[in-house]
């Protein structure tokens, strides 16, 4: 089972500054097949990157995702008032198709 | 337009069953793998089955193979998850969520979720 830990575990910050959140594997991630998932209070998760860094539809390019192997990181360049949530990162390859334990980006 | 919807959940008795249905509509649910991913209260997503497009592969978690048995009925378009001997720990929000890679030709992200159904097993 590959685990995936984040960090930081809280991101404190203010909008307009930048986010850069870390996604660890505990073995190399096949094929780049690593998403990212924002989830609002009260909401289901919604996919923003998958294959590592491809923006699923509609997600704006302030978000991007980059990385290889057992790291990968997703960038936030511009924090809006939105993008205060939680981020997660899952490996969607061979099962047990595992999460992260989660960053909660706040103001 | 494109949805899951889930329903099912409730309040059950630990060591009792219990089956999540998930209806799928504007889209053709006959060519998608489907995962149920769950969420207990102010924690993490946990992942905890998936089903191939056409119902023959099936994965589980650690936690819940034995267990949890993950099915679909393609001419419904419903995904379910059946779920035996409950445990006070199984006490989440249980999504549906749809692969955004046709058939199979290789694993994909989670891109539709349904709105969760909440379970709560009490001891």
């Amino acid at each position: 089972e590959i685990v995936l830990t984040q960090s930081p575990g809280t991101l404190s910050l203010s909008p307009g500054e930048g986010a850069t959140l870390s996604c660890r594997a505990s073995q190399s991630v096949s094929s780049n097949y690593l998403a990212w998932y924002q989830q609002k209070p009260g909401q289901a998760p919604r996919l923003l990157i998958y294959g590592a860094s491809s923006r699923a539809t509609g997600v704006p390019d302030r978000f991007s995702g980059s990385g290889s192997g057992t790291d990968f990181t997703l960038t936030i360049s511009r924090l809006e008032s939105e993008d205060f949530a939680v981020y997660y990162c899952q490996h969607y390859g061979r099962s047990p198709k595992t999460f992260g334990q989660g960053t909660k980006v706040e103001i | 337009q494109v949805q899951l919807v889930e329903s099912g959940g409730g309040v059950v008795q630990a060591g009792r069953s219990l089956r999540l249905s998930c209806a799928a509509s504007g889209f053709t649910f006959s060519s998608y793998a489907v995962h149920w991913v769950r969420q207990a209260p102010g924690k993490g997503l946990e992942w905890v089955a998936v089903i191939s497009y056409d119902g023959s592969d099936k994965y589980y978690a650690d936690s819940v193979k034995g267990r949890f048995t993950i099915s679909r009925d393609n001419s419904e378009n419903t995904l379910y998850l059946q779920m035996n001997s409950l445990r006070a720990e199984d006490t989440a929000v249980y999504y549906c969520a749809r692969s955004n890679i046709v058939g199979a030709t290789r694993p994909g992200a989670l891109d539709i979720w349904g709105q969760g159904t909440m379970v709560i097993v009490s001891s």
